[in-house]
């Protein structure tokens, strides 16, 4: 069974700082895909990144980057010059391939951002 | 914004009662994902629907159904409510196609009494 697990409740840190949410997970399939989700107080779960385990180069996205290791079976999030804006709960998730395409979901780790 | 849209914004029900909660996905987006999520957790799957067939469940009891229409949007149906069904319910469209990111409405906030 896959599963993902994330064991920071929560972070602060400073405007302008880089943070890094941790991410690790289990699967015994050799192809997956892992995701990150901000979800802001509204509830709705914003995509902000993937990367699929048979890519060679970590993803970015402006201001986000995915740390893979999978030696590791880590998913580490970068958040670069972090925003006030950046303050949420962030959820880590994991598709394997073929079959429902279902993700499963870390418990998450809150975020908050000081000016 | 992702496009994709859900009905109710908050839903209050008692206990045995029924509920439909209704989704539309995203432009060109033929794949709909429901999700339950609980009050300090992350979101659980109950199922998936691809052109218009179950493609795909979690582990949630019968009680739990849905439905996908011929333009892709989909409801949600739960009987016999209990008051563990409370919870956000998010509904995610995506493609098959390329990596299958799944883009998230803004949810329906389940309250059961």
């Amino acid at each position: 069974a896959q599963k993902i697990t994330q064991t920071q409740p929560g972070m602060f840190v400073q405007e302008k700082e880089a943070v890094t949410l941790d991410c690790t997970y289990d699967t015994s399939d050799p192809s997956y895909g892992l995701f990150w989700y901000k979800q802001p107080s509204s509830g709705e779960m914003i995509f902000l990144i993937y990367q699929g385990s048979y890519d060679q180069q970590n993803a970015t996205e402006g201001r986000y980057s995915l740390n893979l290791q999978k030696a590791r079976k880590s998913a580490n999030l970068v958040i670069s010059a972090s925003q006030l804006g950046d303050s949420a709960m962030y959820f880590c998730a994991m598709r394997v391939q073929g079959g429902s395409e279902k993700l499963v979901f870390g418990k998450g780790m809150k975020l908050t951002v000081n000016p | 914004e992702t496009g994709v849209t859900q009905s109710p914004t908050h839903l209050i029900k008692t206990r045995g009662q029924q509920v439909t909660l209704r989704c539309s996905s995203q432009s060109g987006h033929n794949t709909v994902s429901w999700y339950q999520q609980a009050l300090g957790q992350g979101p659980q799957f109950i199922f998936q629907y691809y052109r218009e067939e179950e493609n795909g469940r979690g582990n949630f009891p019968p009680r739990f159904s849905g439905l996908q229409f011929p333009n892709y949007s989909s409801e949600l149906n739960v009987n016999a409510l209990e008051l563990d069904d409370s919870a956000l319910y998010l509904c995610a469209s995506s493609s098959l196609a390329g990596v299958g990111e799944q883009f998230f409405g803004p949810g329906t906030r389940l309250t059961v009494l």
